[in-house]
């Protein structure tokens, strides 16, 4: 298989304080990792790619200082968001390509829902 | 810039009728094509996938996929539905070896039973 977790499923935290989110790759080895925002109806917006060893690489209009991204390890990538505000209330999920059992495809993590209030 | 547009915002079903998705993009060159399946409150899910071979492609619980080159077209098809198949569905297309996605804005299914 490829499972990936991520940890917590839920957070609600007030406004000026920092979250952070885990993502895990459960059975697989993830040299790369994406996180995505996804609003309510909506499709999902990439953030950001999360690379093993490396800087993360951002999209463009994503504050990679309010959003700091840190992957640590080949299974473990975390998303901090800083100094919360109630407009980065969001659904964040993360992704990762299992290169072992199909490089081509992502597997998604749950998500993690945020609330600021 | 590499897009992906999906005609059906929202569709409504009654069980056992048919449903066909449509999904376009746009690039020129080699792209892998993906269907992924959220359901309610879960987490998405590959649906199926489309990398080479043949263009048809068939993908868990009853789905299939045709990729038209010359369309640039990569439509979700299911013959009879299934009130388990309310779900938001996402077309998605990367390019090459680039393994970042660009996302069409969803489709969501409601079937009615």
């Amino acid at each position: 298989g490829a499972v990936v977790s991520q940890h917590p499923s839920w957070v609600i935290c007030k406004s000026g304080t920092s979250v952070k989110i885990e993502c895990r790759s459960l059975d697989f080895q993830a040299t790369t990792m994406f996180w995505y925002r996804q609003f309510p109806k909506q499709s999902l917006m990439l953030m950001a790619t999360s690379n093993e060893g490396s800087k993360a690489t951002y999209e463009q209009g994503v504050e990679k200082d309010k959003f700091l991204i840190n992957h640590a390890s080949l299974t473990l990538s975390t998303l901090t968001v800083t100094s919360a505000h109630p407009e980065d209330s969001s659904f964040y999920i993360c992704s990762a390509p299992n290169p072992v059992a199909d490089r081509k495809a992502q597997y998604f993590g749950p998500g993690t829902r945020l609330l600021v209030l | 810039a590499q897009s992906v547009s999906q005609h059906n915002h929202h569709v409504i079903l009654s069980e056992a009728a048919s449903l066909e998705l449509g999904c376009n993009y746009s690039y020129g060159g080699t792209v892998n094509l993906f269907w992924y399946v959220q359901y309610p409150g879960q987490h998405l899910q590959l649906l199926l996938k489309y990398f080479s071979g043949d263009p048809l492609v068939k993908g868990i619980k009853g789905f299939e996929a045709e990729f038209i080159k010359s369309k640039f077209s990569f439509n979700l098809r299911k013959p009879s539905v299934q009130w388990s198949d309310t779900a938001e569905y996402f077309c998605a297309v990367n390019a090459g070896n680039n393994r970042k996605l660009i996302w069409g804005l969803g489709t969501s299914l409601a079937v009615n039973p």
